[in-house]
């Protein structure tokens, strides 16, 4: 096992039209993340799920932004209708709710530009 | 709300110095984390705090954990060019209140430490 993937590692496009991103997490953690960083500040907490739930979005989860972890594997997350203000690295992790194990890993993100 | 507080957010130093980044939060919580960021990468992952009175060090780092003051600490000691980097602290809900449905971590803003020759 690798650790994290993310891909694609950088993304350009055109202000309007959607993007999707995917994360493959560590294959025994249970637990995935989406966080978005813009320059400057510390990453943002978006969603996470457990297995293929859903359990927790981030107010700045905005309708616009879609994720889904169809078979508890990978997730991807979707925006639509990009805005210049989406442009970020977003950013996955991925953890496991055994007993005892606490971290979290991080992937290398996708870097996302909207002109 | 969870909010994180690092201070400072800049820092250039010399190397063979020492000194210390500082991490507040504002509720209760049972994980604290320590990460850092090269220009361009992702997180890794340094230390995990999970006690009061917690102390680990890794090399010329060292992390401790004081629950009651919700304060954080990063302390570098005769410090090297290598360690040149952005550092996060990051703070999990506690697992008591959440029982395991609240999970994401709130970060600080960083600390962009500069170690110059």
């Amino acid at each position: 096992d690798t650790g994290v993937s993310q891909n694609p590692r950088h993304k350009i496009t055109k202000r309007g039209q959607n993007v999707t991103f995917r994360c493959d997490p560590i294959s025994e953690h249970n637990r995935l993340y989406w966080y978005r960083q813009t320059l400057g500040q510390g990453p943002e907490f978006l969603t996470y799920f457990q297995n293929e739930a859903q359990l927790e979005k981030s107010r700045l989860l905005s309708d616009r932004f879609s994720a889904e972890r169809p078979k508890g594997s990978f997730s991807t997350l979707e925006i639509q209708r990009t805005e210049q203000g989406d442009s970020a690295m977003y950013l996955c992790a991925s953890s496991t709710t055994s007993p005892g194990v606490y971290g979290y890993t991080f992937g290398s993100g996708t870097r996302l530009t909207v002109v | 709300e969870l909010k994180v507080e690092q201070n400072p957010l800049f820092l250039s130093m010399q190397e063979g110095k020492n000194y210390t980044i500082y991490c507040n939060y504002s509720t209760t919580s049972d994980r604290l984390y320590w990460y850092r960021q090269d220009p361009g990468k992702s997180l890794e992952s340094l230390f995990v705090l999970l006690s009061n009175g917690a102390v680990k060090q890794e090399g010329r780092l060292m992390a401790s954990l004081d629950t009651k003051a919700r304060l954080s600490t990063l302390h570098i000691t005769a410090a090297v060019h290598d360690l040149s980097a952005t550092y996060f602290c990051a703070v999990a809900p506690f697992m008591g209140w959440s029982g395991g449905g609240a999970d994401g971590l709130t970060f600080g803003k960083g600390t962009h430490l500069i170690i110059q020759p």
